[in-house]
């Protein structure tokens, strides 16, 4: 099946630090991928959905000027959390779809405690 | 605006037991259903996908149903296990296939030994 892997899969930063999420397709080229937050016995919420080459679509409530999403590639996006503070501690969860697939493959997430 | 329910929101069973979760969703004119399973601090494994047109899906102990017109699903597990203990969310597609998917809340199970 299709397989998606994130790097780091867990990350520590001080306040006001920025931090860079990689999402990757491993064998099938990702057209979309998407971009959610988990926090704690809380379900998945969509940030952002990111077509390769193009600008990422946020959701309402996300500042794209904090969570700035690159999606360069065809099997790779980046998130990156600019100025971190603790409540962007959080789990970030990427997933990824492309031509001919009828779902999206997730990551496993990345766990970021901001302190 | 699509929104999903998930009843109950956590449930602790005996181990052998056989049990159904439900998911509840607004909008009936859904592409496809999907179940995942969720472990603590760990990303999301897809169980079961039922299409528009299906009805139900079966993968080992687990079946899957779906009733657009009354905008349910349910997931059956026969003879929990231990081993079965995690989150199970439910998601639907806004439009297509390849579209953000809505997630349930999720129910967490806990199967005792």
């Amino acid at each position: 099946g299709a397989v998606v892997s994130q790097h780091p899969s867990w990350v520590i930063c001080k306040s006001g630090t920025s931090v860079k999420i990689e999402c990757r397709s491993l064998d099938f080229q990702a057209t979309t991928m998407f971009w959610y937050r988990q926090f704690p016995k809380q379900s998945l919420m969509l940030m952002a959905t990111s077509n390769e080459g193009s600008k990422a679509t946020y959701e309402q409530g996300v500042e794209k000027d904090k969570f700035l999403i690159n999606h360069a590639s065809l099997t790779l996006s980046t998130l990156t959390v600019t100025s971190a503070h603790p409540e962007d501690s959080s789990f970030y969860i990427c997933s990824a779809t492309g031509t001919g697939l009828n779902t999206q493959y997730f990551g496993p997430g990345t766990r970021l405690t901001v302190l | 605006k699509q929104e999903v329910t998930q009843i109950p929101a956590a449930l602790s069973v005996p181990e052998g037991e056989n049990l159904v979760l439900n998911c509840s969703f607004t909008d009936s004119a859904i592409y496809n259903l999907q179940w995942f399973r969720q472990d603590p601090g760990k990303g999301l494994t897809s169980l079961l996908l039922i299409q528009s047109s299906q009805r139900e899906q079966t993968s080992g102990r687990l079946n899957a149903s779906l009733d657009k017109s009354s905008g349910r699903s349910t997931l059956y597990i026969a003879a929990s296990q231990p081993g079965d203990s995690a989150t199970y969310l439910c998601a639907v597609p806004s439009g297509g296939a390849g579209n953000m998917l809505t997630f349930g809340g999720g129910t967490r199970l806990m199967v005792k030994p």
